[in-house]
């Protein structure tokens, strides 16, 4: 089990256009997270994914920001017209079920705005 | 609102000496607690949990609800024990993770 795999790992844009951040949870896994760490600051919820449902996305920012888990293939965190205050890393996990269970993390995407 | 404060920023040690790195909560329920480690250039991994119990690589941490506090802590530290350490709260019915801003662990020879 090669672990949550984040692609890409380094990913450079610039202002206006959009980022695609792709998370593969563990295999078996149907739960992932999204969270983001900007600068001196520790990893912030941004949103909890099912299969094709979203659970919880109390941390997105309300405009630009979007995700999804669809049924086949990785979970996609979506930026559209990025700004320069978007750069941060980017980290997802993933867990097998609900409740009390470890949530294993991926290496991060770190996003940089041009 | 949930909150975990970590006061250090960065801790350094001899090898062989106590470490003890701090956290401290806010939370009205009964939070879940949690210590994450970050190695350099490695992905960051569950070091443990307080509702375990259990002491992984030689740190122990313990739950003081009086103080709101999960220190983590270690009798003799190891040079492989550099790291970045975060503290996280997971609140009950809820599967997210607060996070504190984490503190730089650098055990010196």
């Amino acid at each position: 089990n090669a672990g949550v795999m984040q692609n890409p790992r380094h990913l450079v844009r610039r202002r206006g256009q959009e980022a695609r951040l792709r998370c593969s949870p563990m295999k078996g896994h149907s739960h992932v997270y999204w969270y983001r760490q900007l600068p001196e600051e520790g990893l912030k919820f941004m949103v909890y994914l099912q299969k094709e449902n979203i659970i919880d996305e109390s941390g997105m920012p309300k405009e630009r920001f979007s995700a999804e888990f669809p049924k086949e293939g990785p979970s996609i965190l979506r930026i559209q017209q990025v700004v320069r205050g978007d750069s941060a890393a980017y980290f997802c996990a993933s867990s097998p079920f609900l409740t009390n269970t470890e949530a294993f993390f991926g290496q991060g995407t770190r996003l940089t705005v041009v | 609102a949930q909150r975990v404060t970590q006061p250090e920023k960065l801790l350094s040690v001899f090898k062989g000496a106590p470490v003890e790195l701090k956290c401290n909560y806010s939370y009205s329920g009964s939070p879940e607690l949690f210590w994450y480690v970050q190695y350099s250039r490695q992905r960051l991994q569950l070091l443990l949990r307080h509702i375990s119990r259990e002491s992984i690589k030689g740190f122990t941490a313990d739950l003081n609800k009086g103080e709101t506090s999960f220190h983590l802590k270690k009798p003799f530290a190891q040079e492989e024990d550099s790291a970045m350490y975060y503290c996280a709260l997971m609140q009950g019915g809820s599967e997210k993770l607060v996070f504190g801003k984490g503190t730089k662990l650098t055990v010196n020879p």
